[in-house]
């Protein structure tokens, strides 16, 4: 198993320019997540779906959009990207039985907007 | 507003030492508390969660400590090892709300020192 899989790994973009940031987890789970970091900043939710078919906004929404594609895949889409979307983005997936909430991340993309 | 507070910032040990990271939550809500630790490039991992009903939870050489009247519980790793030097992540959920959310705190950078 892969577990959680996300491209690319790095990213440059000039401002005003979009482009999705794709997240797939082979571990059929229900919940996915899209998280950015920033130094001393933490991780900070940005959007997550809580089963196939759902999103919801998280703390940092503005500037983004998701699609959950299907159970496996979840996109995060970044229309007119800014510098203060310049952050590490990462992913990640959760089952929803047994009350696990175990939050299973995959490596990040490092993206940078100029 | 920040709902999980995490102290230090960065943390120097020696090995052998013990390491303790601190943090505190606010919203009374709150039923599962993981830790995670990040190595750098990667994403962060789970590495040791605890529920309010237990006041500590030991695995192998890491401890959380749980103080539901404070508010508070703290990470604790003994006989410190030079691979242990990682950034730590606090976090807390509430489970009834249903989306399995996680708030992390603003992570520890953790340095041992051989």
């Amino acid at each position: 198993n892969a577990g959680v899989t996300q491209t690319p790994k790095f990213q440059v973009l000039k401002t005003g320019q979009s482009m999705t940031l794709q997240c797939a987890q082979d571990m059929n789970h229900n919940s996915m997540y899209w998280y950015r970091q920033d130094p001393g900043m933490g991780l900070r939710l940005i959007y997550y779906s809580a089963s196939e078919g759902t999103t919801d906004k998280g703390e940092v929404p503005n500037g983004y959009n998701v699609s959950r594609l299907n159970k496996r895949e979840f996109s995060l889409r970044l229309e007119s990207a800014a510098p203060s979307q310049t952050s590490v983005y990462f992913c990640a997936s959760s089952a929803r039985q047994k009350a696990l909430y175990e939050q299973y991340f995959g490596p990040g993309t490092r993206l940078t907007v100029t | 507003q920040q709902q999980v507070k995490q102290s230090p910032q960065s943390l120097i040990v020696q090995k052998g030492g013990i390491s303790i990271i601190n943090c505190a939550y606010e919203n009374t809500a709150f039923d599962y508390f993981p830790w995670y630790q990040q190595f750098p490039g990667k994403g962060p991992a789970l590495l040791i969660a605890i529920r309010p009903d237990v006041s500590e939870k030991k695995e192998g050489r890491f401890t959380i400590s749980f103080n539901k009247s404070a508010k508070q519980f703290s990470l604790h790793i003994m006989d410190s090892q030079p691979g242990d030097s990682a950034t730590y992540f606090c976090a807390a959920s509430n489970s009834g709300a249903g989306s399995y959310q996680l708030t992390f705190g603003k992570g520890t950078k953790l340095s041992v020192i051989p």
